[in-house]
């Protein structure tokens, strides 16, 4: 079964770090690009970055460029999403998924709440 | 970056009857388009790729169509599980991917 797993997820206060995994299961990592996309507490879905199969491309929505970094260990079926100088605006459950260009699948999710 | 827009916000319909869901582009996406089926507490789900191919798994009763900047997704008779959050996702032109802002199928 393909599966993913996000974890990480927590309070945080402003101007604060945080890094998300999504662990995968069922299918070789190395074969896709994979995707982060966040939805805000009742709020849509917004894409936020995506890597390539071995990393050598990667690419974020303007709102997080030079603040958060998508990485990915292969060996360790892992993916990972490091979040820095986060703001209030950031709070929302984040999602990996795998990125064939349409998510599919998506993991269960993971909050991240920045608040002082 | 490429604006997708649903249409209506909120759909109100009783079980057994045909839902019909629009997906606007904001330029041409060719049939990169993909349609998603949220329900509360769940991760979005594919239903719909390349505008109407159904996903592993999805009932024959969800249909879409459409090309270049007109979509449409059809539920032709609602059934109970029906009830959710749909979403547009267009996959044409990016970064970034651009997702419309939902509708919602609720029960009249």
């Amino acid at each position: 079964e393909v599966q993913l797993v996000e974890s990480g997820g927590g309070l945080v206060q402003p101007g604060g770090s945080l890094r998300l995994s999504c662990a995968a299961s069922g299918f070789r990592l190395s074969d896709y690009w994979m995707s982060w996309v966040r939805q805000a507490p009742g709020k849509g879905l917004e894409w936020v970055a995506n890597i390539h199969q071995y990393g050598s491309e990667k690419y974020y929505v303007d709102s997080v460029k030079g603040r958060f970094t998508i990485s990915r260990d292969n060996a360790n079926n892992s993916l990972h999403l490091q979040m820095n100088s986060l703001r209030i605006e950031d709070t929302a459950v984040y999602y990996c998924a795998r990125d064939r260009d349409r998510l599919d699948p998506w993991g269960q999710g993971t909050l991240v709440t920045v608040s002082s | 970056e490429t604006l997708m827009t649903q249409s209506p916000a909120t759909l109100s319909l009783s079980p057994g009857e045909r839902a019909t869901l629009s997906c606007r582009a904001s330029q041409s996406v060719n049939s990169n388009l993909a349609w998603y089926q949220q329900k509360p507490g769940q991760a979005p789900r594919l239903l719909i790729y390349g505008a109407s191919t159904r996903a592993t798994g999805i009932p024959a009763r969800f249909s879409g169509s459409g090309s270049g900047t007109e979509f449409t997704l059809t539920i032709s008779s609602l059934q109970s599980e029906d009830f959710a959050v749909y979403y547009c996702q267009q996959y044409n032109d990016w970064p970034p991917w651009t997702f419309g802002q939902g509708t919602k199928v609720e029960i009249k």
